[in-house]
């Protein structure tokens, strides 16, 4: 089955500036590849996602990029915020497969903003 | 719309006890996954619900089961509690390829 690492565990930056989370994946198949950002005591939620047939995406300060022959794609994220402080997760579907709606996720970073 | 949501929000049992929870999706989504979130072991994958329809299943053992109602409302249970089920119960629900989670359920087995 599929399976996800994601790099680095913690991550502590300074307001201002960028913070870049990775993640690999094992199944070539997968072609769907959301990031969700989980506050403490909330419920995980979709900040940015990417299909495989687009090498980058943008939305504001958020970016994702992939890279299929690599089997990685990573998060971006410009002029860090102290709100941007949370736990951040990859995760990896094949959306076309019979893992329907099955999402693998990695194990998290915990990011830090310092003000 | 409103947003997918779970009930109850707390539960605390004790070990050998049963436990049902309770997932009510975004209107129009047909398909409800479930996820345990621990710690140790991060979200993992416990299964999906499409139509009433039991799609995939992840490598949880039979104690963990669930199901769909018409109206995609869902439930999963878990039976026979072992203090290692303690965790974050997660219901996502998805129209197309964005899944959006629940607020979660914190089961607490003692």
């Amino acid at each position: 089955g599929e399976n996800v690492e994601q790099h680095p565990s913690t991550l502590s930056v300074q307001e201002g500036d960028s913070a870049v989370i990775k993640c690999t994946y094992s199944d070539s198949a997968s072609n769907y590849f959301p990031w969700y950002k989980q506050e403490l005591g909330k419920r995980p939620q979709l900040i940015i996602d990417i299909r495989s047939n687009v090498g980058e995406k943008k939305d504001q300060r958020i970016a994702v990029t992939l890279n299929k022959t690599a089997k990685h794609f990573s998060l971006h994220i410009t002029e860090t915020q102290p709100e941007d402080s949370a736990v951040y997760f990859c995760a990896a579907r094949n959306a076309g497969g019979t893992s329907y709606g099955k999402l693998t996720f990695g194990q998290g970073t915990i990011l830090t903003v310092h003000p | 719309k409103a947003g997918v949501t779970q009930t109850p929000r707390y539960l605390i049992k004790t070990r050998g006890q049963q436990v049902t929870l309770s997932c009510s999706p975004i209107s129009g989504h047909r398909s409800v996954s479930w996820y345990q979130q621990t710690p140790g072991q991060g979200l993992q994958f416990l299964f999906e619900y499409f139509s009433e329809t039991q799609r995939n299943k992840g490598n949880f053992p039979g104690r963990f089961s669930g199901r769909q109602f018409s109206n995609s409302r869902s439930e999963m249970n878990v039976s026979t509690l072992e203090l290692g089920d303690s965790a974050l119960y997660l219901c996502a629900s998805r129209e197309g390829n964005e899944q959006f989670f629940g607020p979660g359920t914190r089961l607490t087995v003692l």
